[in-house]
Formats: structure tokens, C-alpha cells, sequence
């Protein structure tokens, strides 16, 4: 079976850290871009970072880049996202979801995990 | 940054009804959009690639159509089912971006 399962998630104060956590199974991890996307109480979807297959490309919205990493293990079939320096408007639901490239072309977003909450608060 | 412009944000329909979805860039995309479905508390689910490949599994009451700029969902002879909120979203280029969703509401 095909399953994306994040942990990780829960409470800290702003300007506190974080580390996410998706694991992977069912699937050729390692063959597969991973991403991370959010979405806020109530709100819609906002993508948040993507890693290449080998770990060596990254790609990070505006609104994290500098504060969030995001790295991935292909031998323990894990991503990671590590938030720093976290706000109050980081506070989310976190998925990470698999997309698959080959010969040009990608499959978008699927799978994905049932994601981790992360509520930025004092 | 690409911004994917959703319209209309909420709407209101009745089973039966065929309900179209629009996704408009700020710039030509060529057809890179992906279209997805959300119920409350669920985990997205993807309908459409490339603006208008239907995933597989997926009714054929929903089609996609577009390219460049001008991107559209439909649905055919809604059902209950049916009954969530719509997002599209673009890969064109770095950062993706995610329309503002189309909640369809009974």
C-alpha cells in the first residue's frame, strides 16, 4: 500500500524550531520528488518547499525561504522539514506529497501523507 | 511569482447542475495546471493534469480545459458527492502556486 505518514507536529512559541518528519512507504522513494505543502486553519492550500530525487535540489515559497529546510533520506525513505524562527501564520496543517518524474513529464501531488498540525503560539 | 486568480471563491449548487471553475495566471503557463479536490477534513485528492488528463479513478463528469493563461474545471451533472472545495494549481516555475479554492456548496 501506498503511504505518506508525517509526525512531528504540535506546539511551540514563536521564534521556536521544528522538525517534520514524513516516512515513506509502498512505493520507489527514491525515485520520486517530495513536497511539502500547508494549509492554515480554514484556509487553502499553500505549497511550501520541494526536494529532487538525490536530495540536491531545493525549492522553498517566499514566505519560508530562509527559515525552513527541507532534506530527505532516501536509505530510511524519509523527508524532513525543519522550521525555524516560526510565526504565528506558520500555524498549519503540514502534508508532504510525492511527485513522480520520468521522461519529461510529472505526476503532481500524489501521494499524499494525512498530515501533522503545527500550532505556533505563547 | 505566478499568482493563480479562482473564481468564484464560493458557490451554490444543486445536484444536477454542471459547474465550471475558473483558474486565471498572471502570466502564459502553458498548460502546466493540476486541479484538486478537498472534502472537510480529508486530504486533498487530485483530479487533473496538465490541465485537462483525468487521474485515474476519477468520474468522467469531471473535465479540465485550457492553456496559457485561462484554465477551467467542470463539472457535469453534479452529485452529491461532489459537495467540497476546489483548488488548481500551477508548476510552470518556482514558487508553485495554488489558486484560492472554490468551495461548492449545496
Amino acid at each position: 500500500e501506498v503511504q505518506l505518514v508525517e509526525s512531528g507536529g504540535g506546539l511551540v512559541q514563536p521564534g521556536g524550531s521544528l522538525t517534520l518528519s514524513c516516512a515513506a512507504s509502498g512505493f520507489t522513494f527514491s525515485a520520486y520528488w517530495m513536497s511539502w505543502v500547508r494549509q492554515a486553519p480554514g484556509k487553502g492550500l499553500e505549497w511550501v518547499a520541494n526536494i529532487n530525487e538525490d536530495g540536491r535540489d531545493k525549492y522553498y515559497a517566499d514566505s519560508v525561504k530562509g527559515r525552513f529546510t527541507i532534506a530527505r533520506d532516501n536509505a530510511q525513505k524519509l523527508v524532513f522539514l525543519q522550521l525555524n524562527s516560526l510565526r504565528a501564520e506558520d500555524t498549519s496543517v503540514y502534508y508532504c506529497a510525492g511527485i513522480y518524474c520520468s521522461g519529461g513529464s510529472c505526476s503532481w501531488f500524489d501521494p499524499w501523507g494525512q498530515g501533522t498540525l503545527v500550532t505556533v503560539s505563547s | 511569482d505566478i499568482q493563480m486568480t479562482q473564481s468564484p471563491s464560493a458557490m451554490s449548487a444543486s445536484v444536477g447542475d454542471t459547474v465550471i471553475i475558473t483558474c486565471r495566471a498572471s502570466q502564459g503557463i502553458r498548460n502546466y495546471v493540476v486541479w484538486f479536490q478537498q472534502k472537510p477534513g480529508k486530504v486533498p485528492k487530485r483530479l487533473i493534469s496538465a490541465a485537462s488528463s483525468l487521474h485515474s479513478g476519477v468520474p468522467s463528469r469531471f473535465s479540465g480545459s485550457g492553456f496559457g493563461t485561462e484554465f477551467t474545471l467542470t463539472i457535469s451533472s453534479l452529485q452529491p458527492e461532489d459537495f467540497a472545495t476546489y483548488y488548481c494549481l500551477h508548476h510552470n516555475s518556482y514558487p508553485l502556486t495554488f489558486g484560492g479554492g472554490t468551495k461548492v456548496e449545496i
